[in-house]
């Protein structure tokens, strides 16, 4: 069965530190990869997403991710957190298959520290 | 434009009474999701629909589940008798067609209290 793991459960950085939030996914096919994100107290939304082309891929906020398809995974990046990035992230994958569903990691809590 | 909206945003329950959960996707949108987010556990699957065709209700974990989509737009998420294990919060997402590289959109989510 699909399934897509976050390495890290909880996070906390002091601001400006670099930020890698883990993601591998198992599927053996061509996929979708998404990075979600809730904020405290506001709805989950998409941070950047990849379906084709360039591996790496530039999303809001100065959040960037990277599909390296050897390696089953498409981990998350900022080189400069700041307070305002406390927040709850999510990975997904959806099979390029339209009978497969979105599939959801866990989560990763990030606390940042001002 | 207006997003995703979800009604009630809170409701505590009592064991065994039934609850009706509401979702308004964005207009236009065909493709509709339930989700169910426990502490620690992530986003599980319940429920898809996508315009007309049949629903895939392979996510719904036990016969006390249902939802229904009226008119390709508002849905109702039911669960009976609820259980304690069923507080969680719930979350509706719609996106533009369904296909599998759409971005979804969220509600602010329903918190179910079952006690």
């Amino acid at each position: 069965a699909q399934s897509v793991s976050q390495h890290n459960h909880h996070v906390i950085l002091s601001e400006a530190a670099s930020l890698e939030l883990g993601c591998n996914y198992s599927y053996g096919g061509t996929v979708n990869l998404f990075w979600y994100v809730q904020y405290p107290g506001q709805h989950l939304q998409l941070l950047l997403k990849y379906f084709s082309g360039d591996p790496l891929v530039k999303g809001i906020k100065g959040f960037e991710a990277e599909f390296i398809k050897s390696k089953f995974s498409f981990n998350l990046r900022k080189p400069s957190v700041q307070w305002s990035d406390t927040a709850e992230y999510f990975c997904a994958v959806t099979p390029q298959n339209r009978d497969d569903k979105i599939i959801f990691g866990k989560g990763t809590r990030l606390h940042i520290l001002p | 434009g207006a997003g995703v909206s979800q009604s009630p945003s809170n409701k505590v329950t009592e064991k065994g009474k039934d609850v009706e959960l509401r979702c308004d996707p964005i207009s236009g949108h065909t493709a509709l999701y339930w989700y169910r987010q426990s502490l620690g556990q992530g986003l599980e699957f319940l429920i898809y629909f996508q315009g007309n065709s049949a629903p895939d209700k392979s996510g719904l974990p036990s016969d006390r589940f249902s939802a229904e989509r009226t008119g390709g737009s508002v849905s109702t998420l039911t669960i009976q008798r609820t259980q304690q294990e069923d507080s969680a919060v719930y979350l509706c997402a719609s996106s533009i067609s369904g296909t599998p590289a759409d971005t979804q959109y969220f509600g602010p989510g329903t918190r179910l209290t079952v006690l």
